[in-house]
């Protein structure tokens, strides 16, 4: 059974800082692999998608790193804003559809 | 494109009673996905469709039964309500095991 760990599941860091989202998975036969980003009381926005052949993908000042064969994923966030402030959610997807989530990393971003 | 609706978006059940939470989207997307998010946790799959007339079950199925009779609608039924079953219901879609995108959510309290 696939399981997915999010490490930290807090963090406050203040505005500027660089930082690194851990993604942790048990079993490497995966699909693909997504980010999300998820609000207080709202639904998921998504951030980003690695196939499983890919190593990074970025988006803005968002990249995310993907190393298959060890079970891990990082969001890394340059230069933070308070903007930024939300709970980040990695899946893990097979191509049969199905997806595993981790319980998220809650961030805070201070002014 | 009105992407992936949800009906209702607040619910609230007495023990023993049943409902129907309404999916629906307008992408064409093959795939779609009922997930269930308590408090302070991820998303955990319940059931997902990998087309109209196929059906699956996920990590949480029990007390949930779904049906995807067109591509466009994808309901999930409760059958007898339980106070486990409060929490708030996602429902996502994609066009296949790629990037999915999530509906706003039903949040659902059983007393």
């Amino acid at each position: 059974k696939q399981e997915v760990t999010q490490i930290p599941a807090a963090l406050s860091v203040p505005e500027g800082e660089n930082l690194v989202l851990n993604c942790s998975f048990t079993d490497s036969a995966i699909y693909n692999l997504q980010w999300f980003r998820q609000d207080p009381g709202k639904g998921l926005t998504s951030l980003l998608l690695i196939q499983s052949s890919q190593r990074e993908q970025t988006s803005g000042r968002l990249n995310a790193s993907l190393d298959k064969s060890s079970g891990r994923s990082t969001l890394y966030i340059a230069a933070s804003q308070p903007g930024d402030s939300a709970t980040y959610l990695c899946a893990v997807n097979t191509n049969a559809g199905k997806s595993t989530f981790g319980d998220g990393t809650t961030l805070t971003v201070k002014p | 494109n009105a992407g992936v609706t949800q009906t209702p978006k607040f619910q609230v059940l007495k023990t023993g009673q049943s409902m129907t939470l309404q999916c629906a989207q307008d992408m064409n997307h093959e795939y779609m996905s009922w997930y269930r998010q308590d408090p302070g946790m991820g998303l955990r799959l319940i059931h997902y469709s990998v087309g109209a007339g196929i059906t699956d079950q996920g990590e949480v199925p029990n007390g949930y039964n779904v049906s995807r009779s067109t591509t466009e609608d994808f309901p999930l039924r409760l059958l007898s309500a339980a106070p486990s079953q409060t929490s708030v219901y996602f429902c996502a879609s994609s066009p296949g095991p790629d990037e999915q995108y999530f509906g706003p959510g039903t949040r659902l309290t059983v007393t």
